[in-house]
């Protein structure tokens, strides 16, 4: 079976500081992985996606993540946060020959001035 | 860009009443999906949907609900007789043939009363 676990509910950081959103994957396949970002009254807009070839995966508005395999994470990184990427992120995992996205309990990233 | 677009955006009902939540895919994109949020839980897979039929629900999914294309742009979800635990937000998505990833749309929120 599929599962992530996000291990931060809430996380606040200051605008211009590193942002890390923690995700552990368990799978008894190869996964795929995804990072999802939901703004206020928006939809699920993909971040990122990881499909087992390169194991740091670059995204839009300068996200990224990497995977490890030895440690079953998938971490998601920016080095420098803005206002707008206050928002919900959720990592999700998926098993190939599926359509059914597992998704993780989500993770709000507040950014201060 | 192109967007999957969801109507209403909020809908309430009485318990026992039946509910179409409407949604119109990305008009070239072949794959199409229902998800929901219930207030303070993850997000749930509920149907996938391909070439006119159900390829893969979820154990939510039960007799209550059921999924139509009626024409070549909606895509609907009927629950026939509505619950109070059947409030959430439910997301459409859809996506294009191969490994393409999925859009998702703002969201019907349902209130069941």
């Amino acid at each position: 079976a599929q599962s992530v676990t996000q291990l931060d509910s809430h996380v606040s950081v200051s605008e211009g500081t590193p942002v890390l959103l923690r995700c552990n994957y368990s799978s008894s396949y190869s996964p795929s992985l995804f990072w999802y970002v939901q703004h206020p009254n928006k939809g699920l807009q993909l971040l990122l996606k990881y499909t087992s070839a390169a194991t740091l995966v670059k995204g839009i508005n300068g996200f990224e993540a990497e995977f490890k395999k030895s440690e079953t994470s998938f971490h998601l990184t920016k080095p420098s946060a803005h206002m707008s990427d206050a928002a919900e992120y959720f990592c999700v995992v998926t098993r190939p020959g599926t359509d059914k996205l597992i998704f993780g309990t989500g993770t709000r990233l507040q950014v201060f001035p | 860009e192109p967007e999957v677009t969801q109507t209403p955006s909020h809908q309430v009902t009485q318990m026992g009443q039946e509910v179409i939540l409407r949604c119109v895919p990305i008009s070239n994109h072949l794959y199409f999906y229902w998800y929901r949020q219930i207030l303070g839980q993850k997000v749930e897979f509920l149907v996938s949907f391909y070439n006119n039929e159900i390829s893969e629900k979820s154990e939510i999914f039960d007799d209550q609900f059921s999924v139509e294309r009626p024409d070549g742009s909606n895509f609907t979800l009927k629950i026939r007789s509505t619950k109070l635990e059947d409030s959430a937000m439910y997301f459409c998505a859809s996506r294009d043939r191969g490994n393409s990833p999925l859009h998702f749309g703002n969201g019907t929120r349902l209130t069941v009363t």
